[in-house]
Parts: structure tokens; sequence; C-alpha cells
């Protein structure tokens, strides 16, 4: 069965420092979606794609975090500097991105500690 | 503002019983509604959705009934089972262009006793 891949899957960093994740979604799905579970809570969307494109950013606090995908697949998510604040699960989702096909479809997630 | 909200943390089922977790939004645009499962460690695993125009659906052990004048969905698990323990997200979303962006509640964590 396809899966959405992501790595690293635990990530300890120190505040200030550069910190990246990658995420392959499953073949074939146009839109691939990042977000944030802080304990306790449910997922926020960070970004959305379709294909290449950015169609939501609004919830990227965009001074220090950044998203590429560059060619419509596979897509890192980044942040510069870290803040202790940023600990929390990052989750990549893909779906087909057609109207009707509503489901999205999570990676096992990269488990961020800030320290 | 929270659009979505599952008002009980944790829930407590005899292995057997029915389970029933609860979801209410607010958002009227809301027209598709999604129920995950997530356990430790892992991501949100797909369960079962319902759209608007509809008010059950069904799958296996899995139902979900949604009340639009009461902004309301639940999720029924019969019988329950101890893999079933878990925490359990319900997400909505308001259909744009067919690329979802879902907005979930917080989660009510399930535990099944044998």
């Amino acid at each position: 069965e396809a899966e959405v891949a992501q790595s690293p899957r635990y990530k300890i960093t120190e505040k200030s420092q550069a910190v990246a994740f990658w995420c392959d979604p499953i073949s074939g799905h146009a839109t691939l979606y990042w977000y944030r579970q802080i304990l306790g809570q449910g997922p926020e969307l960070l970004v959305q794609f379709q294909d290449e494109s950015v169609v939501d950013d609004s919830q990227l606090p965009k001074d220090r975090f950044s998203a590429e995908r560059l060619k419509g697949v596979d897509s890192t998510l980044k942040i510069q500097p870290a803040e202790l604040g940023d600990s929390a699960m990052y989750l990549c989702a893909s779906s087909l991105g057609l109207a009707g096909a509503y489901e999205q479809y999570f990676g096992p997630g990269t488990r961020l500690t800030v320290t | 503002d929270q659009q979505v909200k599952q008002n009980s943390p944790s829930l407590s089922v005899q292995e057997g019983r029915i389970s029933i977790l609860n979801c209410d939004y607010t958002n009227s645009m809301f027209d598709y509604f999604l129920w995950y499962k997530k356990y430790p460690a892992e991501g949100p695993t797909f369960l079962i959705s319902i759209s608007s125009i509809k008010d059950k659906n069904e799958d296996g052990r899995f139902t979900v009934f949604l009340n639009k004048s009461a902004k309301h969905l639940s999720l029924h698990i019969v019988p329950s089972q101890p893999g079933d323990s878990a925490v359990y997200f319900c997400a909505a979303s308001a259909g744009y262009q067919g690329a979802q962006k879902l907005v979930f509640g917080q989660g009510t964590r399930l535990t099944i006793n044998p």
C-alpha cells in the first residue's frame, strides 16, 4: 500500500539553529500539506501545495518558516532559526487534489524538540 | 476561534460495548467531515467520512452521523475492540477547487477496557 514518507522521524535541535524536514507524498497525489500538531491539540495547516504552487500559506510564520515543492513531487519544510515554541509534531499529508477526493493521507510525522 | 470542537478529551468504554465520540462545528460552510484515528508516534489514519448531503455513513463497525441543524457529528464504534484504543480526531473542510483544507478538533482519547 502506498504511503507518505517523512524524514527524519525525530529531531532535537538547539534554539537559533536551522532544521529541515522532508516529505515524499503518495505517487500521483497533486496536493501536499504540511501540518503542525502541538501536544493535546489537533493538527493545524501550515502550508498547502497544488503541484509546485502554494495555494495556502496563511498560517505559515514566514519570518522563520519556508516550504518548497520544486518539481511538484517531494517537499521540504525549513525552520530558521528554531525557537522553543516550535517543538511539535510536523505532519505531511497528500491527496489527489480532485473534486470529490477529499481524504488526506498522512505520513508518520517528524517530532521536533527545540532545546 | 475553534471552528471544530471535541469537548470530551477522553472516553473509556468496555470491550464489546458501543463507543460514541462527538464533535461540534461552528462554520456553516463546512461541507465534508472526516474522522481520523491516531496511535502514538504515528500519523493520523483516515477512518470514515461523510458529505453534508448525507446524514449517515457506515463502514463495518464504524458509523458517522451528521446533524446539520445542530452542527454536530458523531462517530459510533460497535462493538468496541482493544485495538480501537487511540486518539480520534474529527475534521471538517469547506471545499476549495477540489483541494480540501482540513480543520481539526482537539481530539478524544478512547480507551477500550477488557
